[in-house]
């Protein structure tokens, strides 16, 4: 049981190019979310799911997308990288929405 | 918008001493105030948190108290001993509406000294 897994742990890019961060849970949740977190400002909801086949903003969506490929992976996607995006991506899940949040290890993004 | 202020940003004791953490939040809908650890390299884990319906809740060294009047709450950590230095986040959220956006703190930084 891994719990909540996301891939890549460290990743470089430069400006303008896309990547997208996957992300994996195995204890049968239904939501899930992509949190950013920087210095100083705690972490930040970018989107969440709160059941397959939907998605909804937080509180900074701009400059992502993200896909509910099925009930366990939810990928966030960033079209065009700008050094802002420079942050530690964090994925989570819970059983439904609202419930008890669970965090994978995080993906240190650096934009030059 | 809804925001959560945790204060002190970084905390140094001495092992042995009590740690208190504070934060206050503005949505007075707010309902739910979860408490998450995270080590140096990992993910947030939840170590604690409470209900609107309830003033305080304990979990051995654990505590966390509420008060809605003035829309606070307190995590306490007594008995410190080093395995207790990590990052510290509150956060608060409606939990009965199901939104799912959790707002979190800022952080403190606690330090537990040999």
């Amino acid at each position: 049981n891994a719990g909540v897994t996301q891939t890549p742990k460290f990743q470089v890019l430069k400006t303008g190019q896309s990547m997208t961060l996957q992300c994996a849970q195995d204890m049968n949740h239904n939501s899930m979310y992509w949190y950013r977190q920087d210095p100083g400002m705690g972490l930040r909801l970018i989107y969440y799911s709160a059941s397959e086949g939907t998605t909804d903003k937080g509180e900074v969506p701009n400059g992502y997308n993200v896909s509910r490929l099925n009930k366990r992976e939810f990928s966030l996607r960033l079209e065009s990288a700008a050094p802002s995006q420079t942050s530690v991506y964090f994925c989570a899940s819970s059983e439904s929405h609202g419930n008890t949040i669970y965090f994978g290890e995080g993906s240190w993004l650096t934009v030059v | 918008g809804e925001n959560v202020e945790q204060h002190p940003s970084t905390l140094s004791v001495q092992e042995g001493d009590s740690a208190v953490i504070k934060c206050t939040y503005s949505d007075s809908a707010s309902n739910y105030f979860p408490w998450y650890k995270q080590e140096l390299g990992k993910g947030p884990q939840l170590i604690i948190d409470i209900r609107s319906n309830v003033g305080e809740k304990k979990d051995q060294r654990i505590a966390v108290t509420l008060n809605k009047t003035a829309k606070h709450f307190s995590l306490h950590i007594t008995e410190t001993q080093p395995e207790d230095s990590a990052v510290y986040f509150c956060a608060a959220s409606r939990y009965r509406r199901n939104t799912g956006k959790l707002i979190f703190g800022q952080g403190t930084t606690l330090q537990v000294k040999p």
